[in-house]
């Protein structure tokens, strides 16, 4: 595997449930990052980790729970979702030097649709 | 705030044509600027970047001038392809805040 992988690309959840994105970067990179891109609106930062930290919450609910093991995977619990969670979920990663000009890879994504 | 401004879409261009999508940009510090690409059913790509005023960047065909005087980061291609539809997104970066901040997208659509 090369670059950023997400798993799984499609998952249908209902608003009971509890599920969980895992994202893995192969790029040897120490932050990574969780995006949201919903129809009709800009990309929005969730969750910014480096070196394993949390560095960023963007006012995201707590429905929503990152978790960062090690600087290689990312994961994004969620439970008790809405339908207007539904979304392309996108995680990125880089390699932070604190500059602006640190570049983001970003993996596929996880189309997640809640019922 | 910072903050990125694309032009609406869709465009729509035949094959061959040449392609300016618009991109402005405030921002409180000197930014990079890049250029994502985001095939249907796919992630973002980086397409291209630039990190200082007067830089261009390019990558396969495609090339933005990072313009300060202008605030602008305009993205050209001389010559499109059908498969270069898709959607594209300028975005910033400034230092001390690691995350991008990305404006609207522009759906691109190449007719043969």
């Amino acid at each position: 595997e090369t670059g950023v992988t997400q798993t799984p690309r499609h998952l249908v959840m209902g608003m009971t449930n509890k599920k969980s994105l895992k994202c893995e970067q192969h790029l040897g990179h120490n932050a990574m990052y969780w995006y949201k891109q919903s129809a009709k609106k800009p990309l929005e930062l969730m969750f910014v980790y480096n070196f394993k930290e949390q560095t960023e919450n963007n006012s995201v609910p707590s429905r929503f729970s990152p978790e960062c093991p090690n600087s290689s995977h990312l994961f994004l619990h969620l439970h008790t979702l809405q339908p207007e969670d539904s979304a392309l979920y996108l995680c990125a990663s880089s390699q932070a030097s604190g500059g602006a000009t640190e570049t983001q890879y970003f993996g596929p994504g996880t189309r997640l649709l809640v019922l | 705030g910072d903050s990125v401004t694309q032009m609406e879409g869709p465009v729509t261009l035949s094959e061959e044509a040449f392609l300016t999508i618009n991109c402005t940009y405030t921002a409180t510090g000197y930014p990079s600027l890049f250029w994502y690409v985001q095939y249907p059913g796919e992630g973002l790509q980086l397409l291209l970047k630039a990190t200082k005023a007067d830089d261009k960047g390019s990558n396969k065909g495609f090339e933005a001038t990072y313009r300060k005087e202008t605030t602008s980061f305009h993205l050209e291609k001389g010559s499109v392809q059908v498969s270069d539809s898709a959607v594209y997104f300028c975005a910033l970066s400034v230092t001390g805040r690691r995350a991008l901040t990305f404006g609207s997208g522009t759906r691109l659509q190449v007719q043969p």
